[in-house]
């Protein structure tokens, strides 16, 4: 497609459930990137990919987020034991290149993640 | 601890006159700075961006100003336009010797209405 894509566009599931979200980005982009936003917050980074390098996990808030990224394309997001305070909106960008003065990243529509 | 501050959660400017928005950060490493664009139920969308080395950047209707001494930088639209209503993110990021630019750190964004 012509711009990122992520599913689902919502996703309601119970506390201590596990989801997985989808991000396909751009084709030909090498970096990929997942942010959250909560309400009222600005986008808040979660982890990058480059190409098929080994992630940057830094900014993961707890050890039941993981990401992973098949053939340096497709990426999923899976958060385990899903918590109230995980809900927000779940938001996927690429860019063509890690880095450098044009490091412009392109956002999907984003997944919104409700834990009741 | 926020590194990008946009203090005004909200600026109304009517249409047609000129709309100022506002953004301060903390991190002296910050060497380029975006400028995002978002419509509810919509990822962000890059607006313009600018790299430390400027003081300026036009891109028609939007300049984005930088001024390194005091750590801020501000979005101009002129003339406003009904479309332009949306909330306005500014980003920031860090380029580096090895010209790696990872996650971005995003403020929480300004809510610009221009009224008729």
């Amino acid at each position: 497609g012509a711009g990122v894509s992520q599913s689902p566009s919502n996703k309601v599931t119970e506390k201590g459930k596990d989801v997985e979200l989808r991000c396909d980005p751009i084709s030909g982009h090498t970096a990929l990137y997942w942010y959250r936003q909560s309400l009222g917050q600005g986008l808040e980074f979660l982890i990058y990919f480059q190409g098929n390098s080994a992630p940057d996990k830094s900014g993961l808030p707890s050890d039941r987020f993981s990401a992973e990224r098949t053939g340096g394309s497709v990426s999923t997001l899976t958060i385990q034991r899903t918590q109230q305070e995980d809900s927000a909106v779940y938001l996927c960008a690429s860019s063509l290149v890690r880095g450098g003065a044009k490091n412009i990243q392109y956002f999907g529509a984003g997944t919104r993640l409700s834990v009741l | 601890d926020q590194q990008v501050k946009q203090n005004s959660p909200s600026l109304s400017v009517q249409e047609g006159r000129i709309s100022i928005l506002n953004c301060d950060y903390t991190n002296s490493m910050f060497d380029y700075f975006l400028w995002y664009k978002k419509y509810p139920a919509e990822g962000p969308t890059f607006l313009i961006s600018i790299s430390s080395i400027k003081d300026k950047n036009e891109d028609g209707r939007f300049t984005v100003f930088l001024n390194k001494s005091a750590k801020h930088l501000s979005l101009h639209i002129v003339p406003s336009q009904p479309g332009d209503s949306a909330v306005y993110f500014c980003a920031a990021s860090v380029i580096g010797p090895g010209g790696g630019a990872d996650g971005l750190t995003f403020g929480k964004g300004t809510h610009l209405i221009i009224q008729p």
